[in-house]
């Protein structure tokens, strides 16, 4: 069965510090894909980022950076120069590529980055 | 705009009520899902249908049901078998047969029992 561990539970920050949140998954499938997802205090939940479990290349996007590496399962995720906009739960969240899982998520239970001014 | 439409933002329930959570999709998604979350966790999946008139249990599919007549339109009713139903519910739909692509999230119905 499919696991997401987001161990921290809150991330408290001082506004242009930078921040990592980590992620940790179990899967027993060899594709796979890897997202974050941004829910801020409205509600909705905002993509980000994803990852194929065959592409471990790292990129940035903005401000945003990841870091995936299979050999320890991890997919962590850094806002850099953070922002009090950037204050919301973030997700890290599991999708299988088989046919009958097509699009289930498993999410981890999110951690909150609080940024201050 | 394209987008997904949960209503309504808000429900109170009675117990012992059934009550239906609306979710309807304008992007021409075939695959629709239910996710319930709770304080301090994460999502969890309750029912997801990837075609009309066929839909599946998800993890916590228990005192809920859901139907697929319409691909814009996947509705979840709240049964009173439902013992904890106060929680946030989210409904997202993707395009079956795109790889590696992203869910989109209605903006979530928050539901609580009086």
């Amino acid at each position: 069965a499919q696991k997401v561990t987001q161990a921290q539970t809150e991330i408290s920050v001082v506004e242009k510090e930078d921040v990592t949140l980590d992620c940790v998954y179990e899967t027993r499938d060899t594709t796979y894909y890897l997202f974050w997802y941004k829910q801020p205090p409205s509600g909705e939940l905002v993509f980000l980022i994803r990852r194929n479990s065959f592409d471990e290349q790292n990129e940035i996007s903005g401000r945003y950076s990841w870091n995936f590496q299979k050999s320890t399962s991890s997919f962590n995720f850094t806002i850099t120069a953070s922002q009090v906009v950037d204050s919301a739960v973030y997700f890290c969240a599991l999708s299988e590529a088989r046919g009958d899982s097509w699009g289930k998520l498993q999410f981890g239970a999110g951690t909150q980055v609080v940024v201050t001014p | 705009d394209g987008g997904i439409t949960q209503s309504p933002k808000y429900l109170f329930r009675k117990e012992g009520q059934n009550v239906t959570l609306s979710c309807e999709q304008n992007l021409n998604h075939d695959a629709m899902y239910w996710y319930r979350q709770d304080p301090g966790q994460g999502l969890r999946l309750i029912y997801y249908s990837q075609i009309v008139n066929d839909f599946q249990k998800g993890d916590i599919a228990e005192g809920y049901s859901v139907s697929r007549e319409k691909k814009e339109s996947f509705p979840l009713t709240v049964t009173s078998a439902q013992k904890n139903p106060t929680a946030f519910y989210l409904c997202a739909s993707i395009p079956t047969g795109v790889p590696n692509t992203e869910a989109f999230f209605g903006q979530g119905t928050r539901l609580t029992v009086v």
